[in-house]
């Protein structure tokens, strides 16, 4: 069993629309939860991270934390075409990271 | 300008050849990684080091090697053991704000095999 899950896609979203990521993850004790954004052929770039159960907006992304579940998504509101990419779910634990294969999405124009 | 840097961007490696990745920090991190990224199979942790002079293997260490002698420097030494070197490199640092480390990324270098 991988210690982080996500379906590996495409989503595919219209402009303007909600696009929806999901996350599970296997460890517990998992103190950390982070969403990467990441462009064909570049890095990581982090875009959210949240660390209590609920809710936290951050302009048109929203990342959702429910550790009872295990589960961590985020929301991307008034999607463009420019948030087309591959979205990473990661989970640290004192240190250690833990990544997603990761959800790539398309948003049509 | 504060980041992390990694070069090359790209790296050619020859049969039976050891290669070094270059990753330097100015962000005063105290953590540092490496991770090997191959097409749809996600980040897998191939070192990291918490502190100066110290480091640990993570998920698929063999055919590398690594050395902290800097805070702000953290390279990796793609050996000839490692049979099947091309992926994307990537390094990280994270800060700690109290059990709540966030990790960032350098921007990577691509590694293929003549």
């Amino acid at each position: 069993q991988k210690e982080v899950e996500q379906n590996s896609g495409p989503l595919s979203v219209p402009e303007g629309a909600i696009a929806s990521l999901n996350c599970t993850y296997s460890d517990r004790g998992s103190q950390s939860f982070f969403w990467y954004r990441q462009y064909s052929g570049k890095s990581p770039e982090l875009i959210m991270f949240i660390y209590s159960n609920g809710d936290k907006e951050d302009g048109r992304f929203t990342a959702q934390l429910n550790k009872a579940s295990q589960y961590v998504s985020l929301l991307i509101r008034d999607s463009q075409p420019s948030d087309s990419a591959t979205y990473l779910c990661a989970v640290s634990n004192f240190n250690k990271f833990y990544f997603g294969s990761g959800t790539k999405l398309n948003v049509k124009p | 300008d504060g980041g992390i840097t990694q070069s090359p961007k790209y790296l050619f490696r020859k049969e039976g050849q050891n290669v070094t990745l270059s990753c330097e920090q100015n962000l005063n991190h105290d953590a540092m990684y490496w991770y090997r990224q191959d097409p749809g199979q996600g980040l897998r942790l191939i070192y990291y080091s918490q502190i100066v002079n110290d480091f640990q293997k993570g998920d698929i260490a063999e055919g590398y090697s690594v050395s902290r002698e800097k805070k702000e420097s953290f390279p990796l030494t793609v050996t000839s053991a490692q049979k099947n070197p091309t992926a994307f490199y990537l390094c990280a640092s994270s800060i700690d704000r109290g059990n709540q480390e966030t990790q960032y990324f350098g921007p990577g270098t691509r590694l293929l095999v003549l």
